[in-house]
């Protein structure tokens, strides 16, 4: 079975310092997709970035980026020049390449931009 | 504009009552699906459907039902059955995006039973 952990409940950074989300991951499927997902107060999922298994570039958008060490089997999520609106949960996901092609969730990192 | 509705955004139910979660998307894709959401938790599989007339149980289906009738609608029921419903209800479609398959969430439901 495919599992996410993430293993810090909180996190509190200085605005516009950067800040690096920790995903690790478990599976035997050889093809999967990796996710990462933005949930503010408002309790929508956000759709940050992707990751394949067989990309050979770490993704990035904007001023999020994907370290993807997939021998350690790690995904973090990377935002560089934090901002005030970038407090929220943030969850990792796993894709299963299979059957319902259902997103396995982390239970999630709050991430705090202090002034 | 192309995405996905909920409704209602929050919705109070007695115990003992069954409520229907709504959920359209015009985004056309042929899969959607349902998760729970509990407090300081991520989510989990409820049901869900990768065309039309056609559903499946997720991990956490009992006291829940669902119908596809139309590719744009996928209702979400829970049943008196479900002993604790108390949560935040997330429906999401999945189709090709500027990255490949991705699965976009709707704003989401808040279901308090009082």
């Amino acid at each position: 079975a495919q599992k996410i952990t993430q293993t810090q409940p909180g996190m509190f950074v200085q605005e516009k310092e950067a800040v690096t989300l920790d995903c690790t991951y478990d599976t035997s499927d050889p093809s999967y997709g990796l996710f990462w997902y933005k949930q503010p107060s408002s309790g929508e999922m956000i759709f940050l970035i992707y990751q394949g298994s067989y990309d050979q570039q770490n993704a990035t958008e904007g001023r999020y980026s994907l370290n993807f060490q997939k021998a350690r089997k790690s995904a973090n999520l990377v935002i560089s020049a934090s901002q005030l609106g970038d407090s929220a949960m943030y969850f990792c996901a796993m894709r299963e390449i299979q059957g319902a092609q259902k997103l396995v969730f982390g239970q999630g990192t709050r991430l705090t931009i202090n002034p | 504009d192309g995405g996905i509705t909920q409704s209602p955004k929050y919705l109070f139910r007695k115990e003992g009552q069954n409520v229907t979660l709504s959920c359209e998307q015009n985004l056309n894709h042929d899969a959607m699906y349902w998760y729970r959401q509990d407090p300081g938790q991520g989510l989990r599989l409820i049901y869900y459907s990768q065309i039309v007339n056609d559903f499946q149980k997720g991990d956490i289906a009992e006291g829940y039902s669902v119908s596809r009738e139309k590719k744009e609608s996928f209702p979400l029921t829970v049943t008196s059955a479900q002993k604790n419903p108390t949560a935040f209800y997330l429906c999401a479609s999945r189709g090709w995006g500027n990255v490949g398959d991705t699965q976009y969430f709707g704003p989401g439901t808040r279901l308090t039973v009082l």
